[in-house]
């Protein structure tokens, strides 16, 4: 079974500092990993995505994450924040022989305090 | 210019009435997926398809309908079944595993 957990429903970081938000996942086969944000009353823009190739992955807006598989953790990060990053971020993962499905986490709100 | 788009932006429906709403891409993209966003709860899957002329339900079906006559077309019909319609839907599809492309969302409410 596929699952997504995102452990933090809320971040809060100051403008300029680093940001972290945890993802670990749980798939029984190679997974593919995503990460998206969410501006209020928007679609979802894709960030990164991890396919089985580097393990740390660089995304749009100078985010980046890393795969480890022995932690299943794929969390993302950023050297610093910036007012714009304020978002719903959803980590995501599919897994190909479940078609085309994917799994979402519930989502952590980051705020970023100026 | 490729993409997916969702129409209206905000719908409002009378309670009782069947609403459709509308969702087109033109990305050549086999999978096309419907979810439901309320406050706090992230997506949840309402229906999916990956062919034309098929298409499966998520977690959260009842009360909603779809069609997928056309490789570029989905759209969800919410009927008068559905307990508590008043949400935001976001369209998205995508190609072989690959990620989900997101439409701009139609946020629904009914009085």
């Amino acid at each position: 079974a596929q699952s997504v957990t995102q452990l933090d429903s809320h971040v809060s970081v100051s403008e300029g500092t680093p940001v972290l938000l945890r993802c670990n996942y749980s798939s029984s086969y190679s997974p593919s990993l995503f990460w998206y944000v969410q501006h209020p009353n928007k679609g979802l823009q894709l960030l990164l995505k991890y396919t089985s190739a580097a393990t740390l992955v660089k995304g749009i807006n100078g985010f980046e994450a890393e795969f480890k598989k022995s932690e299943t953790s794929f969390h993302l990060t950023k050297p610093s924040a910036h007012m714009s990053d304020a978002a719903e971020y959803f980590c995501v993962v599919s897994v190909s022989n479940t078609g085309n499905q994917f799994y979402f986490g519930t989502g952590t709100s980051l705020t970023v305090i100026p | 210019d490729g993409g997916i788009t969702q129409s209206p932006k905000y719908l409002f429906r009378k309670e009782g009435q069947n609403v459709t709403l509308s969702c087109e891409q033109n990305l050549n993209h086999d999978a096309m997926y419907w979810y439901r966003q309320d406050p706090g709860q992230g997506l949840r899957l309402i229906y999916y398809s990956q062919i034309v002329n098929d298409f499966q339900k998520g977690d959260i079906a009842e009360g909603y309908s779809v069609s997928r006559e056309k490789k570029e077309s989905f759209p969800l019909t919410v009927t008068s079944a559905q307990k508590n319609p008043t949400a935001f839907y976001l369209c998205a599809s995508s190609m072989n595993a690959g990620e989900q492309y997101f439409g701009p969302g139609t946020r629904l409410t009914v009085t």
